[in-house]
């Protein structure tokens, strides 16, 4: 069962313009959510994260918006520049009996044409 | 080290063959966790272990994989009698702890191609 969803599945974007990723989540007991950025030929690399008693976290050009009660979550890039083209992956973390597994969405390809 | 490696980086073998694949995490990190990653998709939890506690399994495939660690150090993903659908990028990630807020880090992962 996919208990993260993400979407689009491949997003291209002007260079200048914003990229906007939504993930949506199944269980309550996540409590932590991450996005990952993954370059070709490289592991994932945290990017930026949220917990979900705030419902805004900026980080420079990187936003992520959290809406607790529709169970949802997106990335915003603003200013999106070439070398932001990579692959983003959001995912969920809680206090699942497991411990603390990360649960990931299928990924968004992101290009940013020049 | 600068952080989490992983060896071979990328292997071929035959259906029916045994492969091993090796993770050195973050020195001092207790933490380790194998994700597998099927081309286009996202990362699959397969394995975690935390320090000395008994490692959680629940994530793999089927008991033709198995995974040990030494102590808090390097961790091996052993995969049996492989199949083709075993093909995949094989991640590994540690962390200083298993809590949910701290941050896992990846290496670069090791491709498996079974033919």
């Amino acid at each position: 069962q996919q208990q993260v969803k993400q979407s689009p599945q491949s997003l291209i974007v002007q260079k200048g313009g914003i990229s906007i990723i939504n993930c949506a989540y199944e269980n309550t007991a996540f409590d932590y959510f991450p996005w990952y950025q993954q370059f070709p030929g490289k592991g994932p690399a945290l990017l930026i994260a949220i917990r979900p008693d705030v419902s805004e976290k900026k980080e420079g050009r990187f936003t992520i918006s959290f809406n607790k009660s529709a169970k949802q979550f997106s990335l915003h890039i603003m200013d999106s520049q070439p070398g932001d083209s990579a692959t983003y992956f959001c995912a969920a973390r809680g206090l699942e009996t497991s411990g603390s597994r990360l649960t990931f969405g299928e990924g968004t390809q992101l290009t940013v044409n020049p | 080290g600068a952080g989490v490696s992983q060896s071979p980086s990328n292997k071929v073998t035959e259906k029916g063959k045994d492969v091993e694949l090796r993770c050195d995490p973050i020195s001092g990190h207790t933490a380790l966790y194998w994700y597998r990653q099927r081309l286009g998709q996202g990362l699959e939890f397969l394995i975690y272990f935390q320090g000395n506690s008994a490692p959680d399994k629940s994530g793999l495939p089927s008991d033709r994989f198995s995974a040990e660690r030494t102590g808090e150090s390097v961790s091996t993903l052993t995969i049996q009698r492989t199949q083709q659908e075993d093909s995949a990028v094989y991640l590994c990630a540690s962390s200083l702890e298993a809590r949910r807020m701290e941050t896992q880090y990846f290496g670069p992962g090791t491709r498996l191609l079974v033919l």
